[in-house]
């Protein structure tokens, strides 16, 4: 079976560096696209960006681009998702989402959720 | 960007009706890249619908899709208990990929 586990919840301060992280296993992690979508109240479910393990080709939107950080250690089948200066705004549930080998897809398989909380 | 508008906002129906789920996007999605997911309450979404046809692993015939270019459909058949819940569609056409706002389906 497809797995995909995410890091624990996490409380940060303003300014702080982030980085979770999400371990896929019951496939081959490296040809699958694996990649990051927040979900907030206000704005609901919106996609961040993705990346195909096997060559590091890195998608992000616009809207996060600059912002976060997409990346995969292949040898240990995990993704990360990394802020080098979080803000209040980026208090979200970040859900890490497995797609296909194809760069358009949809997200086949979702991890449990990683809470994030940034807070003075 | 490809806005993708739900309607209704919430659908109040009892088990065993008819459920018509209404995604429209401001631009047409090519391919028909278009999915829907389920989510229920402290749940991770979960993905019925890709393709805008094609049921995912384990998603029971009762749930279906249908549409092209920018009006889609997820149709249930006839509710069951497990079937109350937030549904989003979500296009992966054209970045950046968009939801839409998410329809709640809640028991009359």
């Amino acid at each position: 079976d497809v797995q995909l586990v995410q890091s624990g919840a996490e409380v940060k301060k303003p300014g702080e560096s982030l980085k979770i992280s999400c371990k896929g296993s019951g496939y081959g992690f490296s040809t699958y696209w694996i990649g990051w979508v927040r979900q907030t109240p206000g704005k609901g479910l919106e996609w961040m960006g993705g990346m195909y393990p096997a060559d590091s080709d890195t998608r992000y939107s616009p809207s996060f681009q600059g912002q976060v950080t997409i990346s995969a250690d292949k040898s240990i089948n995990t993704a990360y998702l990394q802020w080098t200066s979080l803000k209040a705004s980026d208090s979200a549930i970040y859900y890490c989402v497995r797609g296909t080998g194809s760069s358009h897809h949809a997200f086949h398989n979702w991890g449990q959720g990683t809470p994030v909380t940034v807070s003075s | 960007e490809i806005v993708l508008t739900q309607s209704p906002g919430t659908l109040s129906l009892s088990p065993g009706e008819r459920a018509t789920l209404s995604c429209g996007a401001s631009q047409s999605v090519s391919y028909n890249y278009l999915a829907w997911y389920q989510q229920k309450s402290g749940q991770a979404p979960r993905l019925l619908i890709y393709g805008a046809v094609h049921r995912a692993n384990g998603v029971p015939d009762r749930l279906s899709g249908s549409g092209s270019g920018t009006d889609f459909t997820l149709t249930i058949s006839r509710l069951e208990p497990e079937d109350f819940a937030v549904y989003y569609c979500h296009q992966y056409a054209a970045s950046p990929w968009t939801f839409g706002q998410g329809t709640k389906v809640e028991i009359k």
